[in-house]
Formats: structure tokens, C-alpha cells, sequence
């Protein structure tokens, strides 16, 4: 596809359920990063995927909380046991590359909205 | 990763100029700085990014002193489109994985 896409767009779930976030980054990026945005709140990372390396695990807030990346393409993020704190917009973003001595351009998805009643 | 301080809004109006000035006071040397503009309902867009002096592109420039301390992001002539919150990050791939670190941002709204 031409960008980055997310499925589902919208997500309501109840207390206690597990969910499950899917991201499609663009064809041949390598690097791929999951991030929370909470109402009116700028972005806080959860987790970076490159290429064959151990994915970057530092910003999950919990253990309920986990990625995969199978086949270095398409991407799950798993909130287990959900909690209405839990509430957000989860966006996703590829690059080609984590980049060298340059930030290079993160591409964004739309995000999916996330809501435990 | 250094910390960045901007205002948390700014209002200006269709066809003015607007500067929006990012405090990043310990960048390190190898840190370039990068701002992202983000509409509401979607996921933040690249504008531009620059390490020293002066870039410009279609969309903005980004003027950096000598001492690289601040970067201020200047929009030309805006329009009512370019409400949005603006975001500016400091950091560099070798030293941080990539990750990017948001703060707050600002919020621009133009006034008809």
C-alpha cells in the first residue's frame, strides 16, 4: 500500500478483555514503532521493531502489554486484560531505516482508538 | 535524549508568518532536530529536519543558531489548514534506536 495502515480503526472492548492491534507498515521499511497517544497528550513510545534485532521493549507500561512482528512486515500489539486506563489512540510507524547519525522519516498510520468500558 | 520546551498554544491568523520557537538546551552533538505537524484524528507527518542554520522546504524552514540551543519553525503565510499541533524532537537513530520522544507540542490554531 502506499502508507502505513491500522486495523481496526475503532476498538471498544470491555474491562478484562484482550485486544489485538494490527499495523501494516510500508513495503521495505525495516524499522517499525508502536506509540500511545491518551486524549490530548502528545505521544508516548511503547515499542521499536528492526529488522532481525530484539525489539526495543522499553516503553510498555506493563507486562499486559506486547508486540510481535512476524516475517519483518506486519505487526500485533496484544493488551491483554485490558483496563480503561488502558484507553488511547495506539499509533504505528515504519522508517526505513533507525537511521545512523540522522532521524530518518517516521511515517505514521492513522492510529486505532481504543476504548475499555 | 535532550528535553524540549515549546509553548503549549499559539493563535495567529490566515496569511501571517508564524515562528514557533523549541528550547532544547543540553542537545548533543550528534542530535539533529526534526518537527512534526499533527492533525486531529491523525498520526503526526514529518515537516522538517536540520542540524545547523538554515532549511527550507514547500512547507516550512527551520532556522537553528550557532549554538544550536533553540531551532525556531517558521510557517509561512498560513491558512486555516495548517491548525494543527506542531511537535518538535531532538535526538539522533545511532543513540536512541530510533524512538521518538514527544513532548506536548503546540497547538497553532489560525483565525480567519
Amino acid at each position: 500500500g502506499a502508507g502505513v495502515s491500522q486495523s481496526p480503526s475503532n476498538k471498544v472492548t470491555e474491562k478484562g478483555k484482550d485486544v489485538e492491534l494490527r499495523c501494516d507498515p510500508i513495503s521495505g521499511h525495516t524499522a517499525l514503532y508502536w506509540y500511545r497517544q491518551s486524549l490530548g497528550q502528545g505521544l508516548e513510545f511503547l515499542i521499536y521493531f528492526q529488522g532481525n534485532s530484539a525489539p526495543d521493549k522499553s516503553g510498555l507500561p506493563s507486562d499486559r502489554f506486547s508486540a510481535e512482528r512476524t516475517g519483518g512486515s506486519v505487526s500485533t500489539l496484544t493488551i491483554q486484560r485490558t483496563q480503561q486506563e488502558d484507553s488511547a489512540v495506539y499509533l504505528c510507524a515504519s522508517s526505513f531505516s533507525s537511521g545512523l547519525a540522522v532521524f530518518n522519516e517516521q511515517f505514521f498510520g492513522p492510529g486505532t482508538r481504543l476504548t475499555v468500558l | 535524549l535532550a528535553k524540549t520546551t515549546q509553548p503549549i498554544s499559539m493563535d495567529s491568523y490566515e496569511g501571517q508568518e508564524v515562528n514557533i520557537t523549541c528550547s532544547h538546551n543540553n542537545i548533543a552533538t550528534n542530535d539533529y532536530i526534526t518537527w512534526y505537524q499533527q492533525f486531529p484524528s491523525q498520526g503526526p507527518r514529518f515537516i522538517i529536519q536540520g542540524y545547523k542554520t538554515k532549511v527550507t522546504n514547500e512547507v516550512a524552514s527551520l532556522f537553528i543558531p550557532a549554538d544550536r540551543k533553540s531551532s525556531t519553525l517558521s510557517l509561512p503565510r498560513v491558512s486555516l489548514s495548517d491548525t494543527a499541533v506542531y511537535y518538535c524532537l531532538v535526538g539522533n537513530g545511532s543513540s536512541n534506536t530510533g524512538k521518538l520522544i514527544f513532548g506536548q507540542g503546540t497547538t497553532l490554531q489560525v483565525k480567519p
